[in-house]
C-alpha cells in the first residue's frame, strides 16, 4: 500500500496567516493527490483534486502543488472558517489511502 | 443537488453483524463507482471498500476482507456495506462517498453525513 505522511500533524495559526501543508507519498504517485478539509462533526470536503485543481465553489486562498511524491496544501491568507483538519489522499492506486491529517488550530 | 444519506449504524457486540446503506439521489447513480470510508473516533480517514457501476467488480482494505461485503442496487438508488464477525475496532464513523466519474485522477466529490457503527459488549 502507498503510504502518505503529512506534516506537521497539527499547527498553530493566527487569521491572516499563510499556511503550508506537507504530504509525502511512500512511492511516486503523479499528480493523482486530492486535498480535503473536514470539521469537527461534519463529512469530508473536496478543495483540491489531481494536486492543483482546485474544486468548484472554493476560495482562491486555498492551493495545491507538486508532483511525484511530494505536494503541499496552502492557504494564503487563514480565515476563521479555515480552523479544520485537512487531509491529503491518493488515488493512484487502490487503495486509496489518506494522510494522518493536520489540525489547523488557534 | 447531489446526496448521499447513510443509515443502518448502532451498537452492536463483538461477533456481530450490521448492514448500512446510502441513499443517493439528485444524480444518476448507476453511473458511478461508489465507495465506503471509516473513521474511527478522534482518528483519520481510512478507505473500506469500493464497487464499480453494476456491481460486479469490488475492492476490500485487508482489515475487513472477508468479514464486509459491499454491494448495490441501482434500481434502488441505493449501496449497502453487509457488516460481519464485527470487531470493537470496527467502531467508527462509516461515509459513503462518490468516486467522480470521466477520467484520471480521481478523487471523492460527494460525501454523506456518516453513521455511527459502535462495536462494543
Amino acid at each position: 500500500d502507498i503510504q502518505m505522511t503529512q506534516s506537521p500533524s497539527s499547527l498553530s495559526a493566527s487569521v491572516g496567516d499563510r499556511v503550508t501543508i506537507t504530504c509525502r507519498a511512500s512511492q511516486t504517485i503523479s499528480n493523482y493527490l486530492n486535498w480535503y478539509q473536514q470539521k469537527p462533526g461534519k463529512a469530508p470536503n473536496l478543495l483540491i483534486y489531481a494536486a492543483s485543481s482546485l474544486q468548484s465553489g472554493v476560495p482562491s486562498r486555498f492551493s495545491g502543488s507538486g508532483s511525484g511524491t511530494d505536494f503541499t496544501l496552502t492557504v494564503s491568507s487563514l480565515q476563521p472558517e479555515d480552523f479544520a483538519t485537512y487531509y491529503c489522499q491518493q488515488s493512484y492506486t487502490t487503495p486509496w489511502t489518506f494522510g494522518q491529517g493536520t489540525a489547523v488550530e488557534f | 443537488e447531489v446526496q448521499l444519506v447513510e443509515s443502518g449504524g448502532g451498537l452492536v457486540q463483538p461477533g456481530g453483524s450490521l448492514r448500512l446503506s446510502c441513499a443517493a439521489s439528485g444524480f444518476t447513480f448507476s453511473s458511478y463507482w461508489m465507495h465506503w470510508v471509516r473513521q474511527a473516533p478522534g482518528k483519520g480517514l481510512v478507505w473500506v471498500s469500493r464497487i464499480n457501476t453494476d456491481g460486479s467488480t469490488t475492492s476490500y482494505a485487508d482489515s475487513v476482507k472477508g468479514r464486509f461485503t459491499i454491494s448495490r442496487d441501482n434500481a434502488k438508488n441505493t449501496l449497502y456495506l453487509q457488516m460481519n464477525s464485527l470487531r470493537a475496532e470496527d467502531t467508527a464513523v462509516y461515509y459513503c462517498s462518490r468516486k467522480t466519474a470521466g477520467t484520471s485522477p480521481y478523487y471523492f466529490d460527494s460525501w454523506g453525513q456518516g453513521t455511527l457503527v459502535t462495536v462494543s459488549s
